[in-house]
C-alpha cells in the first residue's frame, strides 16, 4: 500500500485560505467515504481534525472543512490564523482493515 | 474522558524486540479498535496495524507483518504492540489510537523507540 501524495508545504497569509490535496487511488481514496484528516504540531500526538471526509468533532473550529473528488481528497482552511501552522496528514481506509496515511504536508502562516 | 497512555522511552540494541503497551481509560474498552501508527524522526505518518481488544483479531500493514505482534489485556484494559528484529530504522515514535469507526479519535501522547546504530 503506497502512501497517500500530498504536497509537502503550503503557505497563506492571515485570513486568507489554503487548501490541502490527498491524491489516492480506486483502492482508498477513490473507493470509499473513509478520508480523515490531522493536525500535529512539533513533538505533539496528532489530532482529528475531519473524518468520513466532510465530518468535523466536536470543538473543531468550522473554518476547518473536507472534500472528495474522485481520488483526490482535500483540506480547506478558512481564515487561516497564526495557531494553524502545523503539519496536517490525511488518512484513508483502504479496505480488508488496513489504512493508508499520506506524507504530510507543512502549512506555513505568513 | 478517553485517555491512552503509553508506556516510556526505550533504548534497543540492533536485533533485539521492544514491547510497547497502551493503556485506555474513560470508555468501555472492548467497544473500539486500537491503531498502532509510527512516526520516524522528520518523517510522516506510518501505519503499522489495528487490533480488536474484544476478541484479540488483529491486521497488520504489509511492511510489518513479519515483525509485529498486537496483543491486549482486558482486565487491565492494555493494549500491546511488540516489534522484533530492530534495526536502526525502527527509530521513531509509536503511537497507539482508538479507532471511532473508520478514523482515529483520540491519541495516545506516543513513546520514543531508539535504536543506535
Amino acid at each position: 500500500q503506497s502512501a497517500l501524495t500530498q504536497p509537502r508545504s503550503v503557505s497563506g497569509s492571515p485570513g486568507q485560505s489554503v487548501t490541502i490535496s490527498c491524491t489516492g487511488t480506486s483502492s482508498d481514496v477513490g473507493g470509499y467515504t473513509y478520508v480523515s484528516w490531522y493536525q500535529q504540531y512539533p513533538g505533539k500526538a496528532p489530532k482529528l481534525m475531519i473524518y468520513d471526509v466532510i465530518e468535523r468533532p466536536s470543538g473543531v473550529p468550522d473554518r476547518f472543512s473536507g472534500s472528495k473528488s474522485g481520488n483526490t481528497a482535500s483540506l480547506t482552511i478558512s481564515g487561516l490564523q497564526a495557531e494553524d501552522e502545523a503539519d496536517y496528514y490525511c488518512c484513508s481506509y483502504a479496505g480488508n482493515f488496513n489504512w493508508v496515511f499520506g506524507g504530510g504536508t507543512k502549512v506555513t502562516v505568513l | 474522558q478517553v485517555q491512552l497512555v503509553q508506556s516510556g522511552a526505550e533504548v534497543k540494541k540492533p536485533g533485539a524486540s521492544v514491547k510497547v503497551s497502551c493503556k485506555a481509560s474513560g470508555y468501555t474498552f472492548t467497544s473500539n479498535y486500537i491503531h498502532w501508527v509510527r512516526q520516524a524522526p522528520g518523517q510522516g505518518l506510518e501505519w503499522m496495524g489495528i487490533i480488536n481488544p474484544s476478541d484479540g483479531s488483529t491486521n497488520y500493514a504489509q511492511n510489518f507483518q513479519v515483525r509485529v505482534t498486537m496483543t491486549r489485556d482486558t482486565f487491565t484494559s492494555t493494549v500491546y504492540m511488540e516489534l522484533s528484529s530492530l534495526t536502526s530504522e525502527d527509530t521513531a515514535v509509536y503511537y497507539c489510537a482508538r479507532a471511532g469507526s473508520n478514523h482515529l479519535d483520540f491519541w495516545g501522547q506516543g513513546t520514543l523507540v531508539t535504536v543506535p546504530s
